[in-house]
């Protein structure tokens, strides 16, 4: 299986600061890496697909970037409804598809 | 009218199977792949397997042996079961849409409890 490691496990921030999310692949997985918003008891929702690629109604405060083994998820101007937990997933092995152990947002 | 909906029983007994479906509204199982995660009480996301409307299928190795996913698509649903569980298995199970592995369009997700 190919490994997920997000970091970190956890910060506090304040409405309008910049975060940025670490997500590293334990082989290349070129830019077939996505992100997710979860909400306490919601599903996931897609934010960023490809690496890069912003879902459609996400705002743009959310950007992704990165290749091979090495990714970020960055909020531009952190809002309240922002505070979440984040999960990276990889999707270039369906053998299987694997995500990170998440990264909870929450507030200073 | 919810697009993508589960359903089924929110306790199993140990040794049992475990038997969800996944109700697609608005939208024809024939275009996508389908897949089931579950998501154990505070724990992260686990991938369970997927379908496309051919009848291909693709598992988690760590569950290939228990899984089986099934599709209908005259009533426009797929189904999940999991034999042989035990109190490992409780979790959130979703239903969603697999678009080449950009999993786009989730169900609620059901909460199953393996207990006697």
């Amino acid at each position: 299986d190919i490994q997920m490691t997000q970091s970190p496990s956890s910060l506090s921030a304040s409405v309008g600061d910049r975060v940025t999310i670490t997500c590293r692949a334990s082989q290349s997985i070129t830019n077939y890496l996505n992100w997710y918003q979860q909400k306490p008891g919601k599903a996931p929702r897609l934010l960023i697909y490809a690496a890069s690629r912003l879902q459609g109604g996400v705002p743009s405060r959310f950007s992704g970037s990165g290749s091979d083994t090495h990714f970020t998820l960055t909020i531009s101007g952190l809002q309240p409804e922002d505070f979440a937990t984040y999960y990276c997933q990889q999707s270039y092995s369906a053998l299987p598809y694997t995500f990170g152990q998440g990264t909870k947002v929450d507030i200073k | 009218q919810v697009p993508v909906q589960e359903s089924g029983p929110g306790l199993v007994k140990p040794s049992e199977t475990l038997s969800l479906t996944c109700t697609v509204s608005g939208d024809s199982l024939t275009n996508y792949y389908w897949s089931w995660l579950r998501q154990p009480p505070g724990k992260g996301l686990e991938w369970i397997g997927f379908i496309h409307f051919s009848g291909s299928t693709k598992y988690n190795p760590s569950l290939e042996s228990r899984v089986t996913i099934s599709v209908d698509t005259s009533k426009n649903h797929f189904t999940l079961n999991l034999n042989s569980v035990t109190a490992a298995d409780t979790a959130v199970y979703y239903c969603a849409r697999d678009r080449g592995g950009n999993i786009d369009l989730w169900g609620q997700g059901t909460l199953v409890t393996v207990s006697a």
